[in-house]
């Protein structure tokens, strides 16, 4: 039972274009969401994060977006770059849940140039 | 401020035997987690450790273990290794502070069973 889905295994983009990337979660006790970038032979690296009490978080180049009526979130990559092409993993916690991380199996990214 | 640093980076086990994993929590943090990634999935939560305590734990039999010491670094043990251990072992750090907060990864352990 995945609880965090990730259902598009991979996007390619163009350089300067917009990356929209998507993930769907089903547990409603999820209040807490981070995305994270995993080049391959290194472990994963925080990019942002959302709590449930925010529809929206931006930092630089990176959106995020929360509808949690849709149980729905994406991340925006504005402009992308060749740099980018990594794995994102769409992560979730739960108050109570000690702060544990469901996340998502991953979508592989890549930005031509 | 030193990161996550996880010991060794690659290994090659038989199956049956026992395995130690270690992992060095960044600078200031009193939390860990053990992930269990397989290949093309997403890392699986396998337990974690706040002031050396077990305080969580995932869908893994008993033969996964873990300890944290006074200084926070941790140790996952494996026993009785099957071949579907075989998978990235990713120690994650992060400071409890009562409310959700992101975890900083290690840079991972490649376990083969063979």
């Amino acid at each position: 039972d995945q609880q965090v889905k990730q259902n598009s295994p991979s996007l390619s983009v163009q350089e300067g274009r917009i990356s929209i990337l998507n993930c769907d979660y089903t547990n409603s006790m999820f209040d807490y969401f981070l995305w994270y970038k995993k080049y391959p032979a290194e472990g994963p690296t925080f990019l942002i994060s959302i709590s449930s009490i925010k529809d929206k978080n931006e930092d630089g180049r990176f959106t995020v977006f929360l509808n949690k009526s849709a149980k729905h979130l994406s991340l925006h990559i504005v402009p992308s770059q060749p740099g980018d092409s990594a794995v994102y993993f769409c992560a979730a916690s739960a108050e109570g849940s000690n702060y544990k991380l469901t996340f998502g199996k991953g979508t592989l990214l890549t930005v031509n140039p | 401020e030193t990161g996550v640093t996880q010991s060794p980076t690659h290994l090659i086990k038989t199956r049956g035997q026992q395995v130690t994993l270690r992992c060095s929590s960044q600078s200031g943090h009193n939390t860990v987690s053990w992930y269990q990634q397989a290949l093309g999935q997403g890392p699986q939560f396998i337990f974690q450790y706040y002031r050396e305590e077990e305080n969580g734990r995932g869908n893994f039999p008993p033969r996964f273990s873990g300890l944290q010491f006074p200084n926070y670094s941790s140790e996952l043990n494996v026993n009785a290794l099957e071949l579907d251990d075989s998978a990235l072992y990713l120690c994650a750090s992060s400071y409890r502070q009562g409310v959700n907060t992101e975890a900083f990864f290690g840079q991972g352990t490649r376990l083969t069973v063979v």
